[in-house]
């Protein structure tokens, strides 16, 4: 257990579908990422929340969209998603800080876009 | 064994033996990096870090070696062990911008 939890484990959804991925962390920490990961390709940074405010946004296409209410919870937002996306879809925290920026990565929640 | 990152994303030892999973980073000025496990069916598990001011680090049976001059870095795994099978990344990051990964190295270790 790494402190971070992200449901569902595992989602099937067709195109026109709207679903919501959910990441909650319980470390006390300051920032938030999503990450896609696909096979035999690095892990691809899609957004970064740090105190609860956007900074980064890397060119992500609009059917994603991000959600972070307060500190502890990151939400991933899915419409009308194109097969190509399906990839495991990470969450992780972090506590800023001058000499680290260690990042606790959840579970991940397996997408399937049909 | 030995590996060289992304261009041999596999890696295979015997139990027991000593591993090496090699990764070369793209940007001289990143001051600090990470090691992350990956077992199936999880996220990445932090393993051992480095700051660029050091050029080794030792944790429980894992060593991590950085070589700025060459933008090399490397995992070290004494006595491997069944469990260690997984994907290793390693990250590097620069004045605590967004990490970059390198795409895995999968480690099986044979008993």
């Amino acid at each position: 257990e790494t402190g971070v939890t992200q449901t569902p484990r595992h989602l099937v959804m067709g195109m026109t579908n709207k679903k919501s991925l959910k990441c909650e962390q319980h470390l006390g920490h300051n920032a938030m990422y999503w990450y896609k990961q696909s096979a035999k390709k690095p892990l691809e940074l899609m957004f970064v929340y740090s105190l609860e405010e956007r900074v980064e946004n890397n060119s992500v296409p609009s059917r994603f969209s991000p959600e972070c209410p307060n500190s502890s919870h990151l939400f991933l937002h899915l419409h009308t998603l194109q097969p190509e996306d399906s990839a495991l879809y990470l969450c992780a925290s972090s506590r800023y800080s001058r000499t680290s920026n260690e990042q606790f990565f959840g579970p991940g929640t397996r997408l399937t876009v049909l | 064994g030995e590996s060289v990152g992304l261009h041999l994303p596999t890696l295979s030892v015997q139990e027991g033996d000593n591993s090496i999973i090699n990764c070369a980073y793209s940007n001289s000025a990143s001051d600090y990096f990470i090691w992350y496990k990956q077992e199936s069916g999880k996220g990445p598990q932090f393993i051992i870090d480095i700051r660029s001011n050091m050029d080794k680090r030792q944790g429980q049976r894992v060593t991590v070696l950085l070589n700025k001059t060459v933008k090399h870095l490397s995992l070290q795994i004494a006595a491997t062990q069944p469990g260690d099978s997984a994907v290793y990344f390693c990250a590097e990051t620069y004045n605590n911008n967004d990490m970059r990964f390198g795409a895995g190295t999968r480690l099986t270790v044979k008993p």
